[in-house]
């Protein structure tokens, strides 16, 4: 079975401070993860995919086999990174995406 | 149309009607989605669509759930006798193909049971 947890409900950090949304995920073969974001009043969108190895909006997101792990990370955190963020998970074959339950972050001027 | 439209917005519905919920897909997006996003729940799969291919409805709840898809564009997702819990963010996406990166949200419909 799939399953993709993020302990954080919810994250404040300060304006300036690197922040960390931590996603851990459990599956047996390979999968792709991606990083989902919702600002308020807007729709969710896609932020990042491992597969890409890019950086968006300043953020990175390192897949880790090991720990089967996908933090996303940023070193400087901006106001306007205060959003709702969703870790998702496709298995191999599979047809839908498969979300974590969320983080909401602030970060405070 | 430029992006995923969804009908309602908000819809307020009494505990045991039935409502229905629209969504109108990306032109040309093969791939068609239903979530829903419940308080504290992150979202939740309840069924796929993928060209005139039989749906993959594995996330539907119950089988007070149903879904259609129309000429491979409009969708219509179908809530029977509506109980409180059906209370949430209901969210169409749509893509080129099944695909994680190609999702394209919609702004969902909030339905309320009272």
């Amino acid at each position: 079975a799939q399953r993709v947890t993020q302990p954080e409900k919810l994250l404040s950090v300060f304006k300036g401070a690197p922040v960390e949304l931590k996603c851990n995920y459990s599956y047996s073969g390979s999968p792709e993860l991606f990083w989902y974001v919702q600002y308020s009043r807007q729709r969710l969108q896609l932020l990042l995919r491992h597969i890409s190895r890019e950086s968006i909006k300043g953020f990175t997101a390192d897949l880790n086999k090991g720990e089967t792990s996908f933090h996303l990370k940023k070193p400087f955190a901006q106001e306007e990174d205060s959003a709702m963020y969703y870790c998702a998970l496709k298995g191999a074959g599979a047809n839908n995406l498969f979300f974590g339950t969320g983080t909401r972050l602030t970060v405070i001027p | 149309g430029a992006g995923v439209s969804q009908s309602p917005s908000n819809k307020v519905t009494e505990k045991g009607k039935d409502v229905e919920l629209r969504c109108d897909p990306i032109s040309g997006h093969t791939a068609l989605y239903w979530y829903r996003q419940s308080l504290g729940q992150g979202l939740e799969f309840l069924i796929y669509f993928q060209g005139n291919s039989a749906p993959d409805k594995s996330g539907l709840p119950s089988d007070r759930f149903s879904a259609e898809r129309t000429g491979g564009s409009v969708s219509t997702l179908t809530i029977q006798r509506t109980q409180q819990e059906d209370s949430a963010v209901y969210l169409c996406a749509s893509s080129l193909r099944s695909s994680g990166y190609g999702y394209t949200f919609g702004s969902g419909t909030r339905l309320t049971v009272v």
